[in-house]
């Protein structure tokens, strides 16, 4: 079952505007990532974000947390046409093995406009 | 590129064939982890490997499908009597320290008809 939500599903901006993505999550969670694919492509780790950290940036992409919401953003400043991908949010618990298994939501599909 | 190299990249089978799919993560001592994907939606987890071990596997994984991690090294998935549902993006997943990042590979698209 997918446990986050990424809202909104579909985005398009044009290039040089910023993009700011929701996600939106259930249970108690160790982290949350944010990932970007490219279509038909595998998964690309972007930033990782504690549950004890309320924000979080590298380069271009700024993310929140606020755990009593359950919620997290993406924002990507000053966006590229090479942004153009699907963005998940997806994260994690350990469960009674130890396994850290990433619950996704079913992602945003980001299209920046040249 | 994350280092975790999947094969094949592409499977096209007819319904009722077997597929096995492989996984090469970069270091034997890492978790590994499949998960599956249909279009449109995120990655839902199958099963994770701590070395050899096959610690847990989802309600997802039935009876035709079977995953092995010989000597903790790389790690194949087995679907036997492939039905057309079964058509998606299988991914591995490798669990790095210190920061217990998962790295994906690139996956391998099936598809049943």
């Amino acid at each position: 079952s997918q446990q986050g939500e990424e809202d909104p599903q579909a985005l398009s901006i044009q290039e040089g505007e910023n993009a700011t993505m929701n996600c939106s999550y259930k249970t108690s969670i160790n982290n949350l990532q944010w990932y970007r694919q490219n279509s038909g492509r595998g998964l690309v780790h972007l930033i990782l974000i504690r549950s004890n950290e309320r924000e979080k940036h590298s380069g271009r992409l700024r993310v929140t947390l606020d755990t009593s919401k359950k919620s997290s953003s993406l924002l990507i400043t000053a966006s590229r046409a090479a942004d153009t991908a699907s963005y998940f949010c997806a994260t994690d618990a350990y469960g009674d093995t130890g396994r850290r298994a990433l619950t996704f939501g079913s992602g945003t599909r980001l299209q920046v406009q040249p | 590129d994350t280092g975790v190299s999947q094969d094949p990249r592409h499977k096209i089978t007819k319904r009722g064939q077997n597929v096995t799919f492989r996984c090469d993560p970069i270091s034997e001592h890492n978790r590994l982890y499949w998960y599956r994907q249909t279009l449109g939606q995120g990655p839902e987890f199958l099963t994770y490997f701590q070395n050899e071990a096959q610690l847990e596997k989802s309600r997802l994984l039935s009876d035709r499908f079977s995953a092995e991690r010989p000597k903790g090294s790389f790690s194949t998935l087995e679907i036997q009597r492939t039905e057309q549902g079964d058509s998606a993006m299988y991914l591995c997943a490798e669990e790095r320290e210190p920061t217990d990042t998962q790295y994906f590979g690139p996956g391998t698209r099936l598809t049943v008809l």
